[in-house]
């Protein structure tokens, strides 16, 4: 089945230790998503790729960086994570950048100590 | 600015019917969406609206009032797999989705 994949689901890692979220995608789709999500609150855009035009939202912290190295793959870095980065990481995909609909991955769970 | 608000909480019983609204404000519109979430779990797609009305799909309907800022999320025949948060997102001028914060459902037997 098509699908977009993330992993790990559960990543645990310390305070200012860098780590690295992966998403992939076997819908060929043209548009991905990084969006954070933290308990009871809206998912927040941190970056998106049409193809491979990075764009970065602009109250995401220099601390996140992102990379896209083809169609299919697409990674989070987090450079020196914080207790407030503690947080669902959501990967999305659409098929061009005005379809309606974004399909989710299951998400990273990150846990900083 | 934009906003998208949703009540943060709503109990219903396994059965009945419930209906979840949310309100926006946002520069440009191209349509409202809502998702299902469950605890932990990734949103599923639910419903799409851009043009005024009611669209149906099974035991879940979504109505917009473009003109109101408006939607709801109606729930029917409800069963217990259906507790999760639903969410509500407006897809802006610039296609790209701005969200609210969810609204928690617990059904009880």
């Amino acid at each position: 089945d098509a699908m977009v994949i993330q992993n790990p689901r559960y990543q645990v890692t310390q305070f200012g230790k860098p780590v690295t979220l992966s998403c992939s995608q076997t819908l060929n789709h043209n548009v991905m998503y990084w969006y954070q999500q933290k308990s009871s609150q809206a998912p927040k855009l941190l970056f998106h790729y049409y193809d491979k035009d990075f764009n970065n939202e602009a109250d995401t912290p220099d601390n996140f960086q992102s990379r896209r190295p083809n169609t299919s793959f697409c990674f989070l870095d987090i450079r020196s994570p914080g207790l407030g980065d503690a947080a669902m990481y959501l990967c999305a995909t659409s098929e061009t950048a005005n379809s309606y609909e974004q399909y989710f991955g299951p998400g990273t769970r990150l846990t900083v100590t | 600015g934009q906003n998208i608000d949703q009540p943060t909480e709503m109990t219903a019983t396994e059965g009945a019917i419930v209906q979840i609204n949310c309100t926006y404000q946002t520069s440009g519109f191209n349509g409202l969406f809502w998702y299902q979430q469950h605890a932990g779990e990734a949103p599923t797609f639910l419903s799409y609206n851009v043009l005024d009305g009611l669209e149906e799909k099974g035991r879940f309907s979504s109505f917009l009032s473009r003109s109101k800022g408006y939607s709801y999320l109606l729930l029917k025949e409800l069963q217990m797999k259906d507790s999760a948060s639903y969410l509500c997102a407006v897809m802006g001028s610039n296609y790209q989705l701005i969200w609210g914060a969810g609204t928690k459902l617990i059904i009880k037997p």
